[in-house]
């Protein structure tokens, strides 16, 4: 598509469900980052892939959160066990080139916001 | 570590008036400087980046943006704000290629636009 696409857009929860958020970045994009937002805060990252690698998980808050690309174009951010603090807008971007190069800029989407309660 | 400050949280300014937003970092090299933009329910939009070359950056919208290596600034500024310029303002820093590619982002402003 001609975008980053998030599904769901909202998403309630209730405290201890699992969710899983789905991400569709740009075809052809190699690089895929999801980032996350807490209200009234900048984004912060949680971990990006090349392609179906995860290269860098280093910020997921903890490991409820898992996130997986198995073929390399759709990516999705899961988390177990959902708690309070888990709820943020959860954003994913893409970019054409390896290695994070950030020289064309990255792609966001519109990010599904989770609200846990 | 890495790190940017973005000093003013909020902002208001008339239409038509002049406009800077403020963005400080910390990084041990030379970094890859960004100002995105995002409004209500929207993802991020780059306004612009910093690689190296001409301190003085042009972008999309009218803005442009001024890297200060002796103040660590990379400070965001537009001659005239229009009304639909009101949305949140994000400056990130990035690591040169062939790293991860993650950004660090500010903890944003949110620019008001008085009629």
């Amino acid at each position: 598509g001609a975008g980053v696409s998030q599904s769901p857009r909202y998403k309630v929860a209730k405290r201890g469900q699992d969710v899983a958020l789905r991400c569709d970045p740009i075809s052809g994009h190699v690089s895929l980052f999801w980032y996350q937002q807490a209200l009234g805060q900048g984004p912060e990252f949680l971990t990006y892939f090349q392609n179906e690698a995860q290269l860098d998980k280093s910020g997921l808050p903890s490991d409820r959160f898992f996130a997986e690309r198995p073929e390399g174009s759709v990516s999705t951010l899961k988390i177990q066990r959902t708690q309070q603090e888990d709820s943020a807008v959860y954003l994913c971007a893409s970019s054409p080139l390896t290695g994070g190069d950030p020289l064309y800029g990255y792609t966001f989407g519109s990010g599904t916001r989770l609200t846990v309660v | 570590a890495q790190s940017v400050t973005q000093p003013d949280i909020h902002i208001t300014v008339s239409e038509g008036a002049s406009l800077e937003l403020r963005c400080n970092y910390s990084y041990g090299a030379t970094p890859y400087l960004f100002w995105y933009v995002q409004s209500p329910g929207q993802g991020l939009q780059l306004l612009l980046k910093y690689f190296s070359g001409d301190t003085l950056v042009q972008g999309i919208k009218g803005f442009e943006a001024e890297f200060k290596r002796s103040q660590s600034s990379f400070n965001l500024r537009k001659p005239s704000v229009h009304w639909s310029d009101a949305a949140e303002y994000f400056c990130a820093v990035g690591a040169p290629p062939g790293n991860t590619g993650k950004l660090i982002f500010g903890q944003g402003t949110t620019l008001q636009v008085k009629p």
